[in-house]
């Protein structure tokens, strides 16, 4: 079993392309997450999804995009990239919403816009 | 706003104990979580505290303390894979996890 896997591992992209992060887990969980990380803050959630079909918007969406066309799957993508989309990327999944729902992380992408 | 505060960095002894305080404020309480991230790799599950009291997990425990928006990771016979970021997580009234940035605990010889 494998998780949740994230393609790419590492990317360096120019300014103004655009880019899709890959995330896709096997464990049937209803919720996905994507977070970035940077240094000297806590992880920050971006986009969410509850379930196959619904997105919603976390607390850094600007400049990013979801889908939730199946369970399985949860691409993220920067429409025109910044310099300040440099980051880690994670993506998560959990069973469901509930308070008890413990999420599980992906390995990570390490995002550098130049 | 939300907060959460952790130490940014902590050094312990091989064999020791060692303590790692957080504290938050968020709109809504309904859990928190402790995460282990060692460098350059995901976020793992370490605990889970809704009930004021202690749970404990092997080496690991965690405490919470509702009414003084407190928690704190106590990690027992220290072992040098221990060496990780430690990361506290609130989930809010949304059902979302408000993090702290982490505390990074550094293990000596």
């Amino acid at each position: 079993i494998a998780g949740i896997t994230q393609a790419p591992t590492s990317q360096i992209l120019a300014a103004g392309r655009r880019m899709t992060l890959r995330c896709t887990q096997d464990m049937r969980h209803n919720a996905m997450y994507w977070y970035r990380q940077d240094l000297g803050l806590g992880l920050r959630l971006i986009h969410y999804s509850n379930t196959a079909g619904t997105t919603g918007k976390g607390e850094v969406p600007d400049g990013y995009s979801v889908s939730r066309a199946n369970t399985d799957d949860f691409p993220l993508t920067l429409a025109s990239a910044v310099p300040s989309q440099t980051s880690v990327y994670f993506c998560a999944s959990g069973p469901g919403t509930q308070s008890t729902d413990t999420q599980y992380f992906g390995p990570g992408t390490r995002l550098t816009v130049l | 706003g939300q907060n959460i505060d952790q130490p940014t960095e902590m050094t312990a002894t091989e064999g020791a104990i060692v303590q790692i305080n957080c504290t938050y404020q968020t709109s809504g309480f309904n859990g928190l979580f402790w995460y282990q991230q060692h460098a350059g790799e995901a976020p793992t599950f370490l605990s889970y505290n809704v009930l004021d009291g202690l749970e404990e997990k092997g080496r690991f425990s965690s405490f919470l303390s509702r009414s003084k928006g407190y928690s704190y990771l106590l990690l027992k016979e220290l072992q040098m894979k221990d060496s990780a970021s430690y990361l506290c997580a609130v989930m809010d009234s949304n059902y979302q996890l408000i993090w702290g940035a982490g505390t990074k605990l550094i293990i000596k010889p």
